[in-house]
């Protein structure tokens, strides 16, 4: 079927807004991760859920962010009175254990600026 | 904590040559290593998925090799072309359900 899928795409916001960004994964993936990218660097585990359950949350970078996926298969990621440096490309992975092997596959991020 | 280098950080070959992008991990406790391709705005591409156990995966003109006991991979590029332009990025994870750790990317340009 189709792939992970990611939106917006893009959004703009002004420093303090709340800012909130939708994922949809691969159907019937249990496992989904949230990575944040900033210009010119690899992406940085933010989050990761098994299912419904949020199983590491060590990559948020502060209590603004928070992520949840509450039937275990479309999930947000809430940042909240955003900042400047929170400006960044978040990128969304799903993935699924087949006969041993499991591959994560990206979305095509949402790239947002605060101003 | 697992830490992931690249190197170089950019790379500038004209069109025809063979190349080697280079990614270090300092743990070796490794479930597999994989190799994206990162086109300007746009998200990862997956190029080649090597498990702990094996040595080296091929697809077409790509070889990626993995040496778990030294923390090394290569990804050789053969006979570049301008398409081949793009950031490439090296990740490791330690386990089912676990995160990727990435490096930093190389930023490949290859000149026609």
């Amino acid at each position: 079927g189709a792939g992970v899928s990611q939106s917006p795409r893009y959004k703009v916001a002004k420093r303090g807004q709340d800012v909130a960004l939708r994922c949809d994964p691969i159907s019937g993936h249990v496992s989904l991760f949230w990575y944040q990218q900033a210009l010119g660097q690899g992406p940085e585990f933010l989050t990761y859920f098994q299912n419904e359950a949020q199983l590491d949350k060590s990559g948020l970078p502060s209590d603004r962010f928070f992520a949840e996926r509450p039937e275990g298969s479309v999930s947000t990621l809430k940042i909240q009175r955003t900042q400047q440096e929170d400006s960044a490309v978040y990128l969304c992975a799903s993935s699924l254990r087949v006969a041993g092997v499991e591959t994560q596959y990206f979305g095509p991020g949402t790239r947002l600026l605060v101003l | 904590k697992q830490e992931v280098t690249q190197i170089p950080a950019a790379l500038s070959v004209p069109e025809g040559e063979n190349l080697v992008l280079n990614c270090s991990f300092t743990d070796s406790a490794i479930y597999n290593l994989q190799w994206f391709r990162q086109d300007p705005g746009k998200g990862l591409t997956s190029l080649l998925l090597i498990q702990s156990s094996q040595r080296e995966q091929t697809s077409g003109r790509l070889n990626a090799s993995l040496d778990k006991s030294s923390g090394r991979s290569t990804l050789y590029i053969a006979a570049s072309q301008p398409g081949d332009s793009a950031t490439y990025l090296c990740a490791v994870r330690r386990g089912y359900g676990q995160n990727f750790v990435f490096g930093p990317g190389t930023r490949l340009s290859v000149l026609p």
